[in-house]
Parts: C-alpha cells; sequence; structure tokens
C-alpha cells in the first residue's frame, strides 16, 4: 500500500488567484495522478505526471490552466491557476500500488472553494 | 468508451440489515475493478481489489464479485452499521488502449445506516 499526504487539506481562494497543491507520498512511484471532484460528481483524471518529463492531460484540461510539477519520485504539484468559481472542487492525489496489481491509492484531497 | 453505472444512487437501511451495491460497465476488457469508499469531503480508502481473472474478493463484511461477461460487479456488506455510512465508489481499468492506468469511476451510491 502507499500512505499519500496533501497539503493543503481545504482553502478558501479568491477568484483570479491562484493555488499549489502539494503531494507526497511514502514511497517511490513511477507514476502520479491527479483528480477533480466537482460538487456532487465523480472523479475525473486531470492529468498523469511522471517524473523527469512533461505532464499528460486529459481532454478538457490544458497545462497552462493545471500545470503539474513532479521533481522526483515520491512528490508532486498541481497548480489551480486563474481559478473562478467553477474550479470550486476536491482535488485529489492517487498512485498505483507497485506490485503489479495496480491498485491505486489516494490521499486524503484538497478541498476548494473559490469566491 | 468505457462507462460505469451505479445503483442505487442512494440507499438508506437500518443497522443489521445485508445490503448490496451493484455497478455495471459497458466495455468487459478490464483489467480490473476496484470499490473504494469516500466519506464527506474525504479522500477515497480502498476497499476490495478484483483482477479480470477473478470472480469475488472478501474483507471483513464485505464482499466484491465481477461478472466481466455481463459488465456487472457487486458490493455486498454484511450486518451494516451506522459507520458504514458513507459513498461508495466503483471504478474501472481498461486493458489496453495505452490507457491501462485510467481507472473510469461511477458516480457513487451514497449509503446511511441508521441506528
Amino acid at each position: 500500500s502507499a500512505v499519500i499526504s496533501q497539503k493543503p487539506s481545504r482553502d478558501i481562494c479568491q477568484r483570479g488567484t491562484s493555488l499549489t497543491i502539494q503531494c507526497q507520498v511514502d514511497s517511490q512511484v513511477t507514476m502520479m495522478f491527479w483528480y477533480r471532484q466537482q460538487p456532487g460528481q465523480s472523479l475525473t483524471l486531470i492529468a498523469t505526471a511522471n517524473q523527469g518529463s512533461e505532464a499528460t492531460y486529459e481532454s478538457g484540461f490544458v497545462i497552462d490552466k493545471f500545470p503539474i510539477s513532479r521533481p522526483n519520485l515520491t512528490f508532486s504539484t498541481l497548480t489551480v491557476s486563474n481559478m473562478s468559481p467553477e474550479d470550486s472542487s476536491i482535488y485529489l492525489c492517487s498512485v498505483e500500488g507497485g506490485d503489479g496489481t495496480y491498485e491505486q491509492y489516494f490521499g486524503p484531497g484538497t478541498r476548494l472553494t473559490v469566491t | 468508451k468505457q462507462e460505469v453505472t451505479q445503483i442505487p444512487a442512494a440507499l438508506s437501511v437500518p443497522e443489521g440489515e445485508n445490503l448490496v451495491l451493484n455497478c455495471s460497465f459497458t466495455d468487459s476488457a478490464i483489467y480490473n475493478l476496484q470499490w473504494f469508499r469516500q466519506d464527506p469531503g474525504k479522500g477515497l480508502t480502498s476497499l476490495l481489489l478484483i483482477q479480470s481473472s477473478q470472480r469475488e474478493q472478501t474483507s471483513g463484511r464485505l464482499n466484491a464479485s465481477l461478472d466481466k461477461s455481463s459488465g456487472r460487479s457487486t458490493l455486498y456488506i454484511a450486518a451494516s452499521q451506522p459507520g458504514d455510512s458513507a459513498t461508495y465508489l466503483c471504478a474501472v481499468r481498461l486493458l489496453s488502449g495505452g490507457s491501462n492506468y485510467k481507472l473510469t469511476f461511477g458516480k457513487g451510491t451514497l449509503l446511511t445506516v441508521n441506528p
């Protein structure tokens, strides 16, 4: 299994500002995933972050809006840029277990409210 | 495109009752299926992982089954307790297509167990 921590756990931000969310894993992992969960909705994958390469974004998500860093095998950041109220969501970091089962583990999430 | 449907959307039961949550998916070429629990405003906790070659998995009072040919999975909770109250999410991982790392989530079933 993997233990994942995220910072901050929640934040209230003003429209037009940016927030950087940090994700720390207790073991080295190849890929880290960022998901968004809008109110009342299920999870949507934003992007996949590999160490040493550009993140791969899913349809509907762009690097200018959600820049991602992956400086090493245990850490990643997601920035939500130029925020609007529609960005109010829970943002979740996720990794796969390294035992070949592809079991997915999630962090506690960051609850973002944009006013 | 894989679609995952969970029925019912919400369920309220008295404590002690046995219950079944349903998950269906449209593309049977899956690598695995995972059941998660999500408490309000929190991250996801992995409950059970079923590989495509398996028919069921058990953990304590939880039993998950998989019928890949019919595109269905069920999560059985025995002797429900108020602490089981949460949203239960089903997610499937596709087998191939260059996206075998990507999970597709259902919208979840909100379970309330009344004392």
